[in-house]
């Protein structure tokens, strides 16, 4: 069985500045793939990065990172120069390639002016 | 290049009624995920449809129920409604069943029972 465990369920960050969102997963399976989602209070879930849990390099994707710690089985998402517009729920979610897709509770990011 | 598209956008029922939801994938997808996701939690997995079969299915009684059609599209179902089945459902597509695809969401389907 698959869990995934968001311990900050509100962060702020001033805009322009960086900020870093915590997960934490825990799966018996190896081959098994890391998502970060964002939700914003429109409501459409969007993907905001994906690793493979078999790569060892880092995610990247323009001012989103990921720092991928895979024997702590830690997974957190880094934005740099924060805008107004990654105010949002962000969700991290598990997925193997023969199981569903687990989501964590979520961080709720606010981004100050 | 269209996306997730759900249908109604809210829907109120009382205790006991039948509902139906309704999804149809983005352009290319095959798979169709459900989710139920309460006020401030993060989505809860429902259950997944590939090729017209349900291949997963999560922590959820028989009261839901599920149905792919040829074209792709999806309908929820959910019978006997309770008060706490007052939720967003969202519903994600993407290409194979398989979890480690990226998924993509549509806005959702707000369901509030009274």
């Amino acid at each position: 069985a698959q869990t995934v465990t968001q311990s900050q369920p509100e962060m702020s960050v001033q805009e322009a500045e960086t900020v870093t969102l915590s997960c934490t997963y825990d799966t018996s399976e190896s081959d098994y793939y890391l998502f970060w989602y964002k939700q914003p209070p429109s409501r459409q879930m969007i993907l905001v990065i994906r690793q493979e849990a078999y790569k060892q390099q880092n995610a990247t994707e323009n001012r989103f990172s990921v720092n991928f710690q895979k024997a702590a089985k830690s997974f957190s998402l880094k934005i740099s120069d924060s805008q107004l517009g990654d105010a949002a729920m962000y969700f991290c979610a598990s997925g193997t390639s023969y199981d569903k897709v687990i989501f964590g509770p979520g961080t709720s990011l606010s981004v100050i002016p | 290049d269209a996306g997730v598209t759900q249908s109604p956008t809210h829907l109120i029922k009382t205790r006991g009624q039948q509902v139906t939801l309704r999804c149809s994938p983005k352009s290319g997808h095959d798979t169709v995920s459900w989710y139920q996701q309460a006020l401030g939690q993060g989505p809860q997995f429902i259950f997944q449809y590939y090729e017209e079969e349900e291949r997963q299915r999560g922590n959820f009684p028989d009261r839901f129920s599920g149905h792919q059609f040829p074209n792709y599209s999806s309908e929820l179902n959910v019978n006997a409604l309770l008060l706490g089945d007052s939720a967003l459902y969202l519903c994600a597509s993407s290409l194979g069943d398989r979890g480690s695809q990226p998924q993509h969401f549509g806005d959702g389907t707000r369901l509030s029972i009274l």
